[in-house]
C-alpha cells in the first residue's frame, strides 16, 4: 500500500456530464500528478499540482481541470464527458525536489465509464 | 516514433527462468527511469528506479540503464507465477515533472 487514496473507485456517467475525482496524497508528499490510462495502454500524464498550482500539463483539453488543497489533496474535474474519457484515472503523489529522481507512488485509481 | 517504446508481448516464461524486458526512449535529456508492475485491474506498483548507467539489483529484479543507447531493461530472475503482470517502463525528463510511460509488456509465467 502506498498511502495514496482515491475516490470513488468506480463511476458511471453519461456523455456530456461532469465528473469530479478525488485524491489524497501520501503523508509527507506535496505533489500530486494525474494520469489517464485507457484499456491496454500505458498511463498518460494529464497534469501535476504543486503548492496548489498547476505545475505542468500533458496533451489534454481545457475541459480537464484540477485543484490542489492546502493539505495537498487534489481533485480532477472533467467537463462535457466524451465516450473516449472512459479510462482508469490514476493519482500519483511525490515529494517535490530538484534532483530529477523524484519517485511517484500511485493510488488505486478510479475507473470511469462514460455511456 | 513514440517517446517510450516497449514490446507489448505477451512474453511467456517458464517458472524459474529469467524474464528479460526491454524499453527504449527517444529523449536524450531523460534523467530518471522507473519500472512499474501492474496487475490486471490494479494500479501501477513501483518495482525499481534507476538513474545512472549500469546495473541496479533489488532481490530478484535487476534494472540496467544505457543512456548512450537510450535503453533500459528489467531482468526478473527465478520467475514465479505471481510475476505474471504487465510491466510498465516510465521515463522522467526533468525534476519532478511528468512520467512518460511505454505501453507495457505483458509477462506470463507458466508453472
Amino acid at each position: 500500500e502506498t498511502g495514496v487514496t482515491q475516490s470513488p473507485t468506480h463511476l458511471i456517467k453519461t456523455r456530456g456530464q461532469q465528473v469530479t475525482l478525488r485524491c489524497s496524497s501520501q503523508s509527507g508528499h506535496n505533489t500530486v500528478s494525474w494520469y489517464q490510462q485507457a484499456l491496454g495502454q500505458g498511463p498518460q500524464f494529464i497534469f501535476q499540482y504543486y503548492r496548489e498550482e498547476e505545475n505542468g500539463r500533458g496533451n489534454f483539453p481545457p475541459r480537464f481541470s484540477g485543484l490542489q488543497f492546502p493539505n495537498y489533496s487534489s481533485e480532477l474535474n472533467v467537463n462535457a464527458l466524451e465516450l473516449d474519457d472512459s479510462a482508469l484515472y490514476l493519482c500519483a503523489s511525490s515529494l517535490a525536489g530538484t534532483s530529477g529522481t523524484e519517485t511517484q507512488y500511485f493510488g488505486p485509481g478510479t475507473r470511469l465509464l462514460v455511456l | 516514433q513514440k517517446e517510450v517504446e516497449q514490446n507489448s508481448g505477451p512474453l511467456s516464461v517458464p517458472e524459474g527462468a529469467i524474464a528479460s524486458l526491454n524499453c527504449t526512449y527517444s529523449d536524450r535529456v531523460s534523467q530518471s527511469f522507473f519500472w512499474y508492475r501492474q496487475y490486471s485491474g490494479k494500479s501501477p506498483e513501483l518495482i525499481m528506479s534507476i538513474y545512472s548507467n549500469g546495473d541496479k539489483e533489488d532481490g530478484r529484479f535487476t534494472a540496467q540503464l544505457n543512456k548512450a543507447s537510450q535503453y533500459v531493461s528489467l531482468l526478473i530472475r527465478d520467475s514465479q507465477p505471481s510475476d505474471s503482470a504487465t510491466y510498465l517502463c516510465a521515463v522522467n525528463k526533468a525534476a519532478g515533472n511528468k512520467l512518460t510511460f511505454g505501453g507495457g509488456t505483458r509477462v506470463l509465467v507458466k508453472p
